[in-house]
């Protein structure tokens, strides 16, 4: 069976420190990978996706960036931490295999920008 | 994207069943209608799909319409657990290689024991 992991569950940071997120997923080949951020009280906003190794497409220009490294391995990034930043970080997956675009979420990171 | 509309928020009372709407008026021939929850502080969970039929699974039972304009996503027995903010989401099938789902702001159920 398929499995997403998110680490770290929670993150404290201070404004203008970077920021590293990771997304892994295991049980799948070649899945379609999200990111997604949902600000307190707020939808979900899609911030990046990716279709394959070293492919990412940005959906909001922002101080984030993503990469993927690995087939299974999506990770987003900043150099510098707004305040703005702060919200609930969602990963999640899709088999291209499947032609109705379900998408399985990880357990996301909370993190706080103080 | 076609749009949907739900009500913001519900109420249920702990082992009724609950029906959930979502209008779709702009709905198109291919586009399939996902249900998607989001309990408290977890990332969104997928619940069931459809496209013209009925369908049933473990989680809910999900009605569509016979012009597909709207669909009632059905929990047979609500428990505290159901508690969870429910999205209803259009998609139409491999729409290009990215398979982006939007979220709109969904229905807050809570359940009353």
């Amino acid at each position: 069976s398929q499995t997403i992991h998110q680490w770290p569950a929670t993150l404290v940071q201070p404004v203008g420190s970077p920021l590293s997120l990771e997304c892994t997923v295991e049980g799948t080949s070649n899945p379609n990978l999200y990111w997604y951020r949902q600000a307190a009280g707020r939808g979900l906003q899609l911030l990046f996706y990716s279709v394959g190794i070293g492919q990412i497409s940005s959906e909001v220009p922002q101080n984030l960036s993503a990469s993927r490294p690995q087939d299974r391995q999506f990770i987003l990034s900043s150099k510098k931490l707004l305040l703005s930043d702060s919200g609930f970080y969602l990963c999640a997956w899709r088999s291209i295999r499947v032609l109705t675009d379900t998408q399985y979420f990880g357990p996301g990171t909370r993190l706080t920008v103080l | 994207d076609a749009k949907t509309t739900q009500p913001n928020s519900m109420e249920s009372n702990e082992e009724e069943p609950v029906h959930l709407p979502c209008n779709h008026s702009t709905i198109s021939g291919t586009d399939y209608i996902h249900w998607y929850r989001q309990l408290p502080s977890q990332g969104p969970e997928y619940v069931i799909h459809g496209l013209t039929s009925n369908v049933n699974n473990r989680m809910a039972s999900l009605a569509i319409a016979e012009d597909r304009k709207s669909s009632t996503l059905i929990l047979h027995r609500a428990t505290l657990r159901d508690a969870a903010v429910y999205y209803c989401i259009l998609r139409p099938p491999g729409r290009g290689s990215q398979g982006n789902l939007i979220f709109g702001k969904g229905t807050k159920l809570s359940v009353k024991p």
